[in-house]
């Protein structure tokens, strides 16, 4: 993988579903993984940022894992409420920072 | 390449200078979005285009900053008598309506 990949491109859940999502990233050279929480026309919310493979990092009901060996990270949102709506953007940083092109979640009450 | 192109990628510029910055986004993206990251910290939002309408400017760009997207293609980025709390890296990123975001390399300015 020589970009950042982040899948599904869009997610609809239900208030209340626990839901995740997969960032893909080249396995060499890693320095560090960012996530952030990203609304139209605002600035990208930092959410986590793991540097070690085996890292699990939590903040509230949202919590994240990384392997850097096979070049992969999953954030978890537990319980989703509408107001997680929002774009969910990894980025992987090693000579240089790589944004992946999101995660579109969707929470309907 | 399809993907977002900025230009240039690294300019150093004296203090008092004007420096523009271009961006062509992917094509048919609608949405244009200029950031301006700093070592160390996330992207902070400047401003951001539909098509060639400017919707949004962040507080953070003074009057020294201008942008346009005269046709609703590509865009540019004008710094007007740079400071040295200008230097960051400055980055475009285009969207279609409904899906994701589509970041480009960067363009590094240095303000000396």
């Amino acid at each position: 993988i020589l970009n950042v990949e982040q899948s599904p491109q869009s997610l609809h859940v239900q208030e209340g579903d626990s839901t995740n999502f997969t960032c893909s990233f080249p396995s060499s050279n890693f320095y560090a993984l960012h996530w952030y929480r990203w609304e139209t026309a605002k600035s990208p919310e930092a959410l986590f940022v793991m540097t070690l493979n085996g890292d699990e990092k939590k903040k509230g009901r949202i919590s994240a894992t990384l392997n850097t060996k096979e070049g992969y990270s999953y954030l978890y949102i537990k319980g989703s409420q509408p107001e997680d709506s929002a774009t969910y953007l990894c980025a992987f940083i090693a000579n240089d920072m790589r944004f992946g092109a999101g995660t579109r979640l969707t929470v309907k009450p | 390449d399809t993907g977002v192109s900025q230009d240039p990628r690294h300019k150093i510029t004296k203090r008092g200078q004007n420096v523009t910055f271009r961006c062509d986004p992917i094509s048919e993206h609608n949405r244009l979005y200029w950031y301006r990251q700093t070592l160390g910290q996330g992207p902070e939002f400047l401003t951001y285009f539909q098509n060639e309408a400017q919707l949004e400017k962040s507080r953070l760009l003074s009057n020294r900053f201008s942008a346009e997207r005269p046709k609703g293609s590509f865009s540019t980025l004008e710094i007007q008598r740079t400071e040295q709390g200008d230097s960051a890296m400055y980055l475009c990123a285009s969207s279609p309506n409904l899906g994701g975001i589509y970041f480009g390399e960067g363009s590094w300015l240095t303000v000396v």
